[in-house]
């Protein structure tokens, strides 16, 4: 299955500014998703990157607050715009699995604090 | 949509004793079944999963079984270990499909 390097793996960041999460992935994958985990709870999935394409939004999530770039098929980034308290969680970027194994594999994910 | 419940929240057992996490699903449609562990500070790994097709699925001392009538599915740990306490997260998905995910269950093995 894909190696994913996600950075930074955590931070502390002032309200109203942005933070951007990058995803590198060790083989070209189609797909690259983007989760967020509350404190204490399940995935949620923000949004879907295609290379080449503009990133599909979970209805709650919009590209004003979450921009995501995929300017290859190794490559990803989310932004976390303007910055609350209640953007404070856990952002994992994520890959399908190949044609013999459907399940998602994660990235070590961000932790982010807003104070 | 899919909606996956998932029991219990929090589990704790005795070291060297079984465990059991189930989940329910509520799209028939769902033929993909995942289980995934996530330790403290870390991404969830996917650790076992089972198709539609299979009932029952082995792998060392986790197993995962599917009951596609009554919609259910179930992680079996035996023997357990203190490594084996994690959050452990069940989804489901019907393939081309966004994964839905349980919304977890915290196991503690005490030694």
């Amino acid at each position: 299955s894909a190696v994913i390097s996600q950075k930074p793996s955590r931070d502390i960041c002032q309200r109203g500014t942005s933070l951007t999460i990058q995803c590198q992935v060790d083989s070209q994958v189609t797909m690259m998703f983007w989760y967020r985990q509350q404190p204490g709870q399940s995935l949620t999935l923000i949004a879907t990157a295609n290379q080449g394409s503009e990133a599909t939004y979970e209805s709650g999530f919009v590209i004003d607050k979450f921009p995501i770039s995929r300017p290859n098929l190794t490559f990803s980034t989310l932004t976390v715009s303007n910055m609350s308290p209640e953007d404070s969680s856990i952002y994992l970027c994520s890959v399908e699995g190949d044609s013999l194994n459907y399940g998602y594999t994660f990235g070590s994910g961000t932790r982010l604090t807003v104070v | 949509g899919e909606n996956v419940e998932q029991h219990p929240s929090t589990l704790s057992v005795q070291e060297g004793d079984s465990a059991v996490i189930k989940c329910t699903y509520s799209d028939s449609a769902s033929n993909y079944f995942p289980w995934y562990k996530q330790e403290l500070g870390k991404g969830p790994q996917l650790i076992i999963d089972i198709r539609s097709n299979v009932g029952e699925k082995k792998d060392q001392r986790i197993a995962v079984t599917l009951n596609k009538t009554a919609k259910h599915f179930s992680l079996h740990i035996t023997e357990t270990q203190p490594e084996d306490s994690a959050v452990y997260f069940c989804a489901a998905n019907n393939y081309g499909q966004n994964f839905v995910f349980g919304p977890g269950t915290r196991l503690s093995v005490l030694p």
